[in-house]
């Protein structure tokens, strides 16, 4: 089964800085899909950015982006000049070729005033 | 709004009660996935459901159940209910083409007293 795997359990960043939330994920499958969902204080989950895996290009979304390595099976989210709402805990997540989605255990972004 | 519909948005009940929580999925998304999350915790994917019929099933306690009606309708019935079933529940719909992004409701809050 695939993996998912956020090794920082808990960030900070300055308002107004750059921060990058790491991800890693296993798979044997070739296409598939990958996002990073954002779950701020109210507990909805937010779809922050998706990147297709046969797509070579970063995906971006204003001030988040992502860095891509598929070689490397590394996924990590950009966030530049955090804001006071960028706070919340951001979930890496995979969707298999059988369309099921898998969630890495959350890192949580506490931004400093 | 997600267009996910959870209901209801919270409920407390006692320990040993049954608990019946719905779900109407994004217009046009064919798939639904219930998720648990306890308090500080990640997503516990539970059971997704394609047009009806089952597809996957995760770790999901015999004591829970669910289905998928012809309208797309969801529901996910909860028996015998214990102090560590208190988490929060969500839907979540997919159209299952294209980029299948996962679009969640606001989950309904289970707490078992």
């Amino acid at each position: 089964a695939q993996t998912v795997t956020q090794s920082q359990p808990e960030m900070s960043v300055q308002e107004a800085e750059t921060v990058t939330l790491s991800c890693t994920y296993d798979t044997s499958e070739s296409d598939y899909y990958l996002f990073w969902y954002k779950q701020p204080p109210s507990r909805q989950m937010i779809l922050v950015i998706r990147q297709e895996a046969y797509k070579q290009q970063n995906a971006t979304e204003n001030r988040f982006s992502v860095n891509f390595q598929k070689a490397a099976k590394s996924f990590s989210l950009k966030i530049s000049d955090s804001q006071l709402g960028d706070a919340a805990m951001y979930f890496c997540a995979y969707r298999s070729g059988g369309n099921q989605f898998y969630f890495g255990t959350g890192t949580s972004l506490t931004v400093i005033p | 709004d997600s267009g996910v519909t959870q209901t209801p948005k919270h409920l407390i009940t006692a320990t040993g009660q049954r608990v019946t929580l719905r779900c109407s999925p994004r217009s046009g998304d064919l798939s639904v996935y219930w998720y648990q999350q306890s308090l500080d915790q990640g997503l516990q994917f539970l059971i997704q459901y394609y047009n009806g019929e089952e597809r996957a099933k995760g770790n999901i306690l015999e004591r829970f159940s669910a289905q998928q009606f012809p309208d797309l309708h969801s529901e996910l019935n909860l028996s015998s209910l214990e102090l560590g079933d208190s988490a929060l529940y969500f839907c979540a719909s997919s159209a299952l083409s294209g980029a299948n992004v996962l679009t969640f409701g606001a989950g309904s809050r289970l707490t078992v007293l």
